[in-house]
């Protein structure tokens, strides 16, 4: 069964502070790793990963897949308190669960003034 | 471009009734996606659709639950003779194609069976 694992599950930090958010995966057949931020209801799309090594990046945030030892790390520079969210990880694999997304637990980050 | 879309968002029941929550994909999108938030817990995989055809159904948790897509946009999910443990946010999912191709939520119902 596919499993996705993210640490830590909750972070408290401040303004300014730079974050890293994990995400390890054991996928049969992977394709993709997606990042998401949850607010309220909605997940947000923040990212997709095919390729290991290869940084994606989208204003302070980044992200990059590492397919060797099976994970990838969300980074957020200079936190702002609208940051403060449930960021979700997800693997995207094929076979039989083409289409099927596995997510993570979520990590929740809390950025304070 | 309108986003996903889904109705009702919310919907409060008695056990035993059917309910049915309706989402209307990205336009232009094949691939539809149901995924259900329990209070506390990660997103869990229900059913897909490419076009009007589900290849994978493997996470709908029992026979209670069914869900269709017709003209290869609107889908719906009923759930028949509604259990407590059917609360939960359902939350609906589009994307281009199945195939590397991100996925695109929608606010999703809260369905809250009393």
């Amino acid at each position: 069964e596919d499993k996705v694992v993210q640490s830590p599950l909750s972070l408290v930090v401040h303004e300014g502070d730079t974050v890293t958010l994990n995400c390890s995966y054991e996928v049969t057949n992977f394709r993709s790793l997606l990042w998401y931020k949850q607010e309220k209801k909605a997940p947000t799309f923040l990212f997709m990963l095919t390729s290991s090594g290869i940084e994606k990046k989208s204003g302070r945030l980044s992200s990059i897949l590492d397919k060797k030892e099976l994970f990838s790390i969300l980074n957020i520079t200079a936190t702002q308190t609208g940051d403060s969210a449930v960021y979700l990880c997800a693997s995207n694999a094929g076979g039989t669960s083409y289409g099927k997304l596995t997510f993570g637990q979520g990590t929740i980050l809390t950025v304070h003034p | 471009g309108a986003g996903v879309s889904q109705s009702p968002s919310n919907k409060v029941t008695e056990k035993g009734k059917d309910v049915e929550l309706r989402c209307d994909p990205i336009s232009g999108h094949t691939a539809l996606y149901w995924y259900r938030q329990s209070l506390g817990q990660g997103l869990e995989f229900l059913i897909y659709f490419q076009g009007n055809s589900a290849p994978d159904k493997s996470g709908l948790p029992s026979d209670r639950f069914s869900a269709e897509r017709t003209g290869g946009s609107v889908s719906t999910l009923t759930i028949q003779r509604t259990q407590q443990e059917d609360s939960a946010v359902y939350l609906c999912a589009s994307s281009f194609r199945t195939d590397y191709y991100e996925q695109y939520f929608g606010p999703g119902t809260r369905l809250t069976v009393t």
